[in-house]
């Protein structure tokens, strides 16, 4: 069964960090770009970070630009997102998603995990 | 960046009917267009990728048109577990952007 699951969420200062891990089981992840995504409170979806299948191309939304770092470890069939300087803004349902295994643009997300919550709160 | 403009934002529709959402790109982006559904606490579901290819064990009844600036979503004969919000989403160039949702509920 193809699944991904999300852990390391939780309430967090402004101005501190948290790392977000995905695990992933019933797919090849090696051959996967993977990308997060979020969905702040009351809001639409947002695209955070990108990487590729051997972790050397990675991109990111202007707003996470430089506070963020995406990472992945195939061995472990896991998914990083590194998150430094968080902000009030930053509060979200983040998700982890499948991004292909075509190169870009020829791809889309798929599969998704139900995501963890990050709050960022004093 | 590629900004998607979805409509309607919501819709009140009923069991059967015929539902048709558009996306508006602020610029062409081939075939470069993905639809999403998503349930309050699920995690997203892919529907249609590449704008008209339907997601393997996506019912029959959505599907998917367009190209360029211009791109709808069609959900026919519309089910009960239907009611959820819709998103695009492209993929022609980062920053990847969404539309804003449009929300499907009960009449």
């Amino acid at each position: 069964q193809v699944q991904l699951v999300e852990s390391g969420g939780g309430l967090v200062k402004p101005g501190g960090s948290l790392r977000l891990s995905c695990g992933a089981s019933g797919f090849m992840f090696g051959d996967y770009c993977m990308s997060w995504i979020r969905q702040a409170p009351g809001k639409g979806l947002e695209w955070v970070s990108y990487i590729n299948t051997g972790g050397t191309i990675m991109y990111y939304a202007d707003s996470v630009k430089g506070r963020f770092t995406i990472s992945r470890d195939n061995a472990k069939n896991s998914l990083f997102l590194q998150m430094d300087r968080l902000r009030a803004e930053d509060t979200a349902v983040y998700y982890c998603a499948g991004t292909g295994i075509l190169l870009p643009p020829d791809n889309w997300f798929d599969p998704w995990g139900h995501g963890t919550l990050v709050t960022v709160s004093s | 960046d590629i900004q998607m403009t979805q409509s309607p934002s919501s819709l009140s529709t009923s069991v059967g009917d015929r539902v048709t959402i558009t996306c508006r790109p602020s610029q062409s982006i081939s075939r470069y267009l993905n639809w999403y559904q998503h349930k309050p606490g699920k995690a997203p579901k892919l529907l249609i990728y590449a704008a008209s290819s339907l997601q393997s064990g996506v019912p029959s009844r959505f599907s998917g048109s367009g190209y360029e600036t211009d791109f709808t979503l069609t959900i026919s004969n519309l089910q009960p577990e239907d009611f959820a919000t819709y998103y695009c989403q492209q993929s022609y160039s980062t920053p990847y952007t969404f539309g804003q949702g449009t929300k499907l509920e009960i009449k």
